[in-house]
């Protein structure tokens, strides 16, 4: 079975800032989504940024991106100049690309950004 | 584009009594629709995955007759919770996606249910 491991409860960055939240999964897939998605204290979930795993190039969204590595299956976000409004829980999927088409979530990394 | 809403965003109820919540996508036809329940600081926990005009699949350990998830049309989705106790307080999160090859969920606002 899949999981998706987020070992980083709590991550604080000061305002400018740049800060990298990491994501670990398992599965024994070649094909396959992870995503990473952002969680205010209104609860609406974001899509912050997506990335193919056929896809060697690491996924970039403005000041946000990706360090994909497939083979050790670790997926980090990055965020640059960090923001207030980026403070918020900050969870990791996975999804298989055939079949089921339902998430796997990682527990979440609240990050906190200091003025 | 991609907009997904729920209705009601909060909703109290006496135990006992049923509670319905609408998923609906607004600018897309979501061929799957997800229901989540998230509790205080914890992450998503996937309760069932709908497909427009079939059953619903349930996750394990998620009673099937005290949610009940009708997916009627393209984009609209609903959750019923039957026979409401306090320990069914929670939030609930509706996701859609257009299905197919389309990979990614898009969330819905959520809706903050409490059973007295």
């Amino acid at each position: 079975a899949q999981t998706v491991t987020q070992s980083q409860p709590e991550m604080s960055v000061q305002e400018a800032e740049t800060v990298t939240l990491s994501c670990t999964y398992d599965t024994s897939e070649s094909d396959y989504y992870l995503f990473w998605y952002k969680q205010p204290p209104s609860r609406q979930m974001i899509l912050v940024i997506r990335q193919e795993a056929y896809k060697q190039q690491n996924a970039t969204e403005n000041r946000f991106s990706v360090n994909f590595q497939k083979a050790a299956k670790s997926f980090s976000l990055k965020i640059s100049d960090s923001q207030l409004g980026d403070a918020a829980m900050y969870f990791c999927a996975y999804r298989r690309a055939s079949g089921t088409y339902k998430y796997i979530f990682g527990t979440g990394t609240r990050l906190k950004v200091l003025a | 584009g991609a907009v997904v809403s729920q209705h009601p965003s909060r909703v109290i109820c006496k135990s006992g009594t049923s509670v319905k919540i609408e998923c609906r996508s607004l600018d897309f036809q979501a061929t799957t629709m997800f229901w989540y329940r998230q509790f205080p600081k914890k992450s998503l926990m996937l309760m069932a995955t709908s497909n427009e005009g079939s059953k619903a699949t349930y996750e394990q350990g998620v009673e099937k007759d005290k949610f009940l998830i009708n997916h009627a049309s393209l984009t609209l989705s609903t959750l019923t919770v039957t026979s409401a106790h306090p320990e069914d307080s929670s939030f609930y999160i509706c996701s859609a996606s257009s299905g197919g090859g389309a990979d990614t969920q898009y969330f819905g606002p959520g809706t903050r249910l409490t059973v007295l």
